[in-house]
């Protein structure tokens, strides 16, 4: 059963746009999460984080918005730009350390000039 | 330049055959991960260790085993008793405590094993 969702495998936006990428838990207990950027062949990069106890978190164009009701949180990228296209990991910690993260299934986003 | 090194990039292992991973890490880091990736999934942790010599099972370690005999190195065997072992191998780290919440892991580049 999987605790961290990303139900839409793809996203295709156009350059200049917004990209919104979304990630569901079951787990409530969960309180730290993350988004992982990966390119093929690469190690993922870490993004953004955002605790559980803020509903809004802001780096440049990215902002990870958290409504914890809806178990939901969704990572904005305003504008989209080509080399935003990679493979997005939502993934959610429990506790303070990273032996008890886990990872959504990833989406991929093209962004089209 | 800090970061994390694994090779090789692409193993290729008969069936039978036990092969060893490389990770190095020279960020100084405590921790250390080794996360395996298939198509569709999310990442699913092997093993992970907090502290030299020391280490513990994550959610998929059955046929594989590490060793953390330094700071910097976290090799990763695939054994002959691992079923599926094809897939791409990540290795991270992360400094210990609360702290590393705020940065994320470093991961690494990976290494793509293919079972012949």
């Amino acid at each position: 059963d999987q605790q961290v969702k990303q139900n839409s495998p793809s996203l295709s936006v156009q350059e200049g746009r917004i990209s919104i990428l979304n990630c569901d838990y079951t787990n409530s207990m969960f309180d730290y999460f993350l988004w992982y950027k990966k390119y093929p062949a690469e190690g993922p990069t870490f993004l953004i984080s955002i605790s559980s106890i803020k509903d809004k978190n802001e780096d440049g164009r990215f902002t990870v918005f958290l409504n914890k009701s809806a178990k939901h949180l969704s990572l904005h990228i305003v504008p989209s730009q080509p080399g935003d296209s990679a493979v997005y990991f939502c993934a959610a910690v429990r506790g303070t350390s990273y032996d008890k993260v886990i990872f959504g299934p990833g989406t991929s986003l093209s962004v089209i000039p | 330049d800090g970061g994390i090194t694994q090779s090789p990039k692409y193993l290729f292992r008969k069936e039978g055959q036990n092969v060893t991973l490389s990770c190095e890490q020279n960020l100084n880091h405590d921790a250390m991960y080794w996360y395996r990736q298939d198509p569709g999934q999310g990442l699913r942790l092997i093993y992970y260790s907090q502290i030299v010599n020391d280490f513990q099972k994550g959610d998929i370690a059955e046929g594989y085993s590490v060793s953390r005999e330094k700071k910097e190195s976290f090799p990763l065997t695939v054994t002959s008793a691992q079923k599926n072992p094809t897939a791409f191998y990540l290795c991270a780290s992360s400094p210990s405590g609360t702290q590393s919440l705020n940065y994320g892991y470093t991961f690494g580049s990976g290494t793509r094993l293919t079972v012949v």
